[in-house]
């Protein structure tokens, strides 16, 4: 049963341009939301969260949007660079557990 | 500034043979968890573990693998009798003690078990 859903396996963006990556979830208990980015032969590194209580969060070229009526967030990447390119996972928790549900993960390739 | 340890990176194993993978948490760290990742997949949830107690294991298969989290030393996760099943990349995560509204997890660079 996948709670968190990237329904994009892969991405492709013009560098310079925005990169807008999706995440769906089912889950109406989930509270906080997390983006990652991982390279292969590495761990996911966090990149961006948001609380359930706002609607969007701005960290440099990056911003997360949430939508809770929809169960839907987004995180925008602007302007996008080469170095952007990876595989992002969109990530889920909420409040009385510990452990983080994770999207399948969408592939972004930045194209110089 | 250290971040999450985990060794070895890559382990062979034979079928029915043993696999222990090894994470050590960031400094200052008291919270542990696994994740396992099945090729074309996300990360899964196994275990959450603080220093000698399983808090939550309701992603761990029911036979043939186990976690602990001793006073000193490293988390293990430990799977017994191998089978190719078990191949995947194993993630091992750490946060800091308290709660509060950062959830933030911070991954090791995981190990990949190859089952033979």
């Amino acid at each position: 049963d996948q709670q968190v859903k990237q329904n994009s396996p892969s991405l492709s963006v013009q560098e310079g341009r925005i990169s807008i990556l999706n995440c769906d979830y089912t889950n109406s208990m989930f509270d906080y939301f997390l983006w990652y980015k991982k390279y292969p032969a590495e761990g996911p590194t966090f990149l961006i969260s948001i609380s359930s209580i706002k609607d969007k969060n701005e960290d440099g070229r990056f911003t997360v949007f949430l939508n809770k009526s929809a169960k839907h967030l987004s995180l925008h990447i602007v302007p996008s660079q080469p170095g952007d390119s990876a595989v992002y996972f969109c990530a889920a928790s909420d409040g009385g557990a510990n452990n983080l549900f994770f999207g399948t993960g969408t592939r972004l390739t930045v194209i110089p | 500034n250290a971040g999450v340890m985990q060794n070895p990176r890559h382990l062979v194993r034979r079928r029915g043979q043993e696999a222990r993978l090894r994470c050590s948490p960031m400094k200052g760290h008291s919270h542990v968890y696994w994740y396992r990742q099945l090729p074309e997949e996300g990360l899964k949830f196994m275990v959450y573990l603080q220093k000698e107690n399983i808090i939550d294991e309701s992603g761990m298969p029911k036979e043939r693998f186990s976690a602990e989290f001793p006073k000193e030393g490293p988390s293990i996760l430990r799977i017994q009798q191998v089978v190719r099943g078990d191949s995947a990349a194993y993630f091992c995560a750490s946060s800091p003690p308290g709660t509060g509204e950062s959830y933030e997890q911070y991954f090791g660079p995981g190990t990949r078990l190859t089952v033979t």
